[in-house]
């Protein structure tokens, strides 16, 4: 079975600084899908970033970029020139190849963004 | 595009009833998927249905059950409700399909309290 392990619970980034989230999954599969998901205080997912296993070049979204290492399982983001707006809790979430769309995701980090 | 929209936002209830929840996906989407969140286990796959059919079920009692309507609408209801189903109940809805994993939008979420 596939997990994903946020060994951060909790971060603090000063406005307009940058920070880099941990996230490292297991896996027996080669085809898969990783992604990053925002949820504020209102409670709603949003989606951050998204990265296909097969591609080696890492995805960007703006100020979000990821850094995934396939070979050690890791996928981080890192948010550039952080925002007030960018405080909420970060899930990783793992997602298999072929009719399912199941995520697996991982307990969360904290992010505070101070001014 | 209207996004995912979840009846109700709010539910209160109390042990040994039932629920049911409601999910409505963004147009043209066929896969809807239910999730668990609590503070103690995180986010939890409930399960996903496609085409009016189960895909995929995660690891829950069979007290938790749902179907799809043929315009893609999602129900879960919970039977003999518990205080550990207290929780945050999340809907997500994608184009679905056979090939690479779609990305999930999610809805605002349903919060259940049993008392």
């Amino acid at each position: 079975a596939q997990t994903v392990t946020q060994s951060q619970p909790e971060m603090s980034v000063q406005e307009a600084e940058t920070v880099t989230l941990s996230c490292t999954y297991d896996t027996s599969e080669s085809d898969y899908y990783l992604f990053w998901y925002k949820q504020p205080p209102s409670r709603q997912m949003i989606l951050v970033i998204r990265q296909e296993a097969y591609k080696q070049q890492n995805a960007t979204e703006n100020r979000f970029s990821v850094n995934f290492q396939k070979a050690a399982k890791s996928f981080s983001l890192k948010i550039s020139d952080s925002q007030l707006g960018d405080a909420a809790m970060y899930f990783c979430a793992y997602g298999t190849q072929g009719g399912s769309e199941k995520l697996v995701f991982g307990k969360g980090t904290k992010l505070t963004v101070n001014p | 595009k209207a996004g995912v929209t979840q009846t109700p936002r709010y539910l209160i209830k109390t042990r040994g009833q039932q629920v049911t929840l409601s999910c409505s996906p963004i147009s043209g989407h066929r896969s809807v998927s239910w999730y668990q969140q609590t503070p103690g286990q995180g986010l939890q796959f409930l399960f996903e249905y496609f085409s009016e059919t189960q895909r995929n079920k995660g690891n829950f009692p069979g007290r938790f059950s749902g179907r799809q309507f043929s315009n893609s609408r999602s129900e879960m209801n919970v039977s003999t409700l518990e205080l550990g189903d207290s929780a945050l109940y999340l809907c997500a809805s994608s184009l679905g399909g056979f090939g690479p994993q779609e990305t999930q939008y999610f809805g605002p979420g349903t919060r259940l309290l049993v008392l």
